[in-house]
């Protein structure tokens, strides 16, 4: 079935330090669809920036990330760590399951940025 | 704005006990969700819909059951609570053909 994998329980940086957070997946699809949200502490997940499109960058809110089917990979990255970037990151893909709309998370990523 | 409500925001029950969390959204989606979160885990999906009187289960429902009972609204209900169904809870909407998913605030329940 699929499947996202995130290796990084906890992640921490330094402030202006770059970002890099890992996300493989599995899928027997073809055309995978694949998400990052992010959750701010005591606030619900929300949808960070998405992608269809093989080898094309996606930036939003100074994140881009860059699906690439041939690594399996939609790792999420920013040059330089704000302390508000502090929060819950997830990895997510859209499920082959149908025509209805489910998601696949990933165990989470915890980013904590240090001053 | 979209807008997903979840009520309660807390709550402690005891084990055996009956639990009814509730979900309204003003999105005007079909599709709707319920998940839990535990560290290690993620989202677990538990249950979802697809619009009024439909229900599905997810990856985890047992335990759970769900109620749509409308466009607006969509319950979770755990008839017998157990402590292991500790957790924060989650409801979501989302418009069929589209991905993005709305997550609610989050109800945190406490089994005793």
């Amino acid at each position: 079935g699929d499947s996202v994998t995130q290796t990084e329980g906890l992640v921490t940086l330094t402030e202006g330090l770059p970002v890099m957070l890992n996300c493989t997946y599995q899928t027997i699809y073809s055309n995978p669809f694949l998400f990052w949200y992010v959750q701010h502490l005591n606030e619900s997940p929300r949808l960070l920036l998405k992608s269809f499109t093989d080898n094309k960058r996606t930036e939003h809110q100074g994140f881009h990330a860059t699906l690439h089917k041939s690594s399996s990979s939609f790792h999420l990255q920013k040059s330089s760590a704000q302390l508000s970037d502090s929060a819950l990151y997830y990895c997510a893909l859209k499920r082959v399951s149908g025509s209805f709309n489910k998601l696949t998370f990933g165990a989470g990523t915890r980013l904590a940025v240090c001053p | 704005e979209a807008a997903v409500t979840q009520s309660p925001r807390n709550k402690v029950a005891v084990t055996g006990g009956k639990v009814t969390l509730s979900c309204n959204q003003t999105n005007n989606h079909n599709n709707m969700y319920w998940y839990r979160q535990d560290t290690g885990h993620g989202l677990r999906l538990i249950h979802y819909s697809y619009g009024a009187g439909s229900t599905e289960k997810g990856d985890i429902p047992d335990g759970y059951k769900a109620s749509r009972p409308s466009q607006e609204n969509f319950s979770l209900i755990l008839e017998l609570a157990t402590p292991s169904q500790t957790s924060v809870y989650f409801c979501a909407s989302g418009e069929q053909g589209f991905y993005e998913q709305y997550f609610g605030p989050g109800t945190r329940l406490t089994v005793l």
